[in-house]
């Protein structure tokens, strides 16, 4: 059971901006870098977003990363066709004897 | 290139053991911390462990502590994840992935392919 929230779909045509939030608590977001992983189908997950906000290098900069509080979103711009894939948040969460997070992930349609 | 690859999986009955191995190259596998995640058929990504890059500290998802043991051999350059009192919720793609910077709590910038674990009777 993921402690980070997403919303389970978004979606939207090629060119448009789609935004996905991550909630999560202070032992986690609210204190701790917040990481974005994309993953095509079939395949392994790929870093997208690090440190909150910072694009590894080769990622396009359609991709960006946000952080408020106990909170995070990544927003795609001009989406493109290739842009469908599962999305996941992740942090590390200093609850208990410590642990890292994912979220519950965002499938995301290009329609 | 920077490399991870995983063997190991297999199908297992309830209650069995299996280890699995993360072979790296093209980086200099000892200076950084190493994470199992997994992934169980149509599911999200659930991570499993971390080590650091020593091997001085650990850390365990609540589900697997005190059944799977994460270890490393830095002369080697392998990552290692026993699994022990297997069970059917265990069944799933497991996948290796490199830490970075702050250990254990930075991004996992390089992925193997993953290994499949199939727990059934």
């Amino acid at each position: 059971q993921s402690v980070l929230t997403q919303p389970p779909s978004a979606s939207g045509t090629p060119g448009q901006r789609v935004t996905i939030s991550c909630s999560g608590s202070s032992s986690n977001i609210g204190y701790n870098y917040v990481f974005w992983y994309q993953q095509l189908p079939g395949t392994a997950p790929k870093l997208l977003i690090y440190s909150n906000n910072q694009r590894p290098s080769g990622v396009p900069d359609r991709f960006s990363g946000s952080k408020s509080g106990t909170s995070a979103s990544l927003a795609i711009s001009g989406l493109r066709s290739e842009d469908e894939a599962d999305y996941y948040c992740a942090a590390w969460d200093d609850s208990l004897s410590g642990s890292y997070v994912f979220g519950t992930g965002t499938k995301v349609t290009v329609l | 290139q920077v490399q991870l690859v995983e063997s190991g999986g297999g199908v297992v009955q309830p209650g069995r053991s299996l280890r699995l191995s993360c072979a790296a190259s093209g980086f200099t596998f000892s200076n950084y911390g190493m994470h199992w995640v997994r992934q169980a058929p149509g599911k999200g990504l659930e991570w499993v462990a971390v080590i650091s890059y020593d091997g001085s500290n650990k850390y365990y998802e609540d589900s697997v502590k005190g059944r799977f043991t994460i270890s490393r051999d830095n002369s080697e350059n392998k990552l290692y994840l026993q699994m022990n009192s297997l069970r059917a919720e265990d069944t799933a793609v497991y996948y290796c992935a490199k830490n970075t910077p702050p250990d254990p709590a930075g991004g996992l910038d390089v992925w193997g392919q993953g290994t499949t674990v199939t727990v059934s009777s």
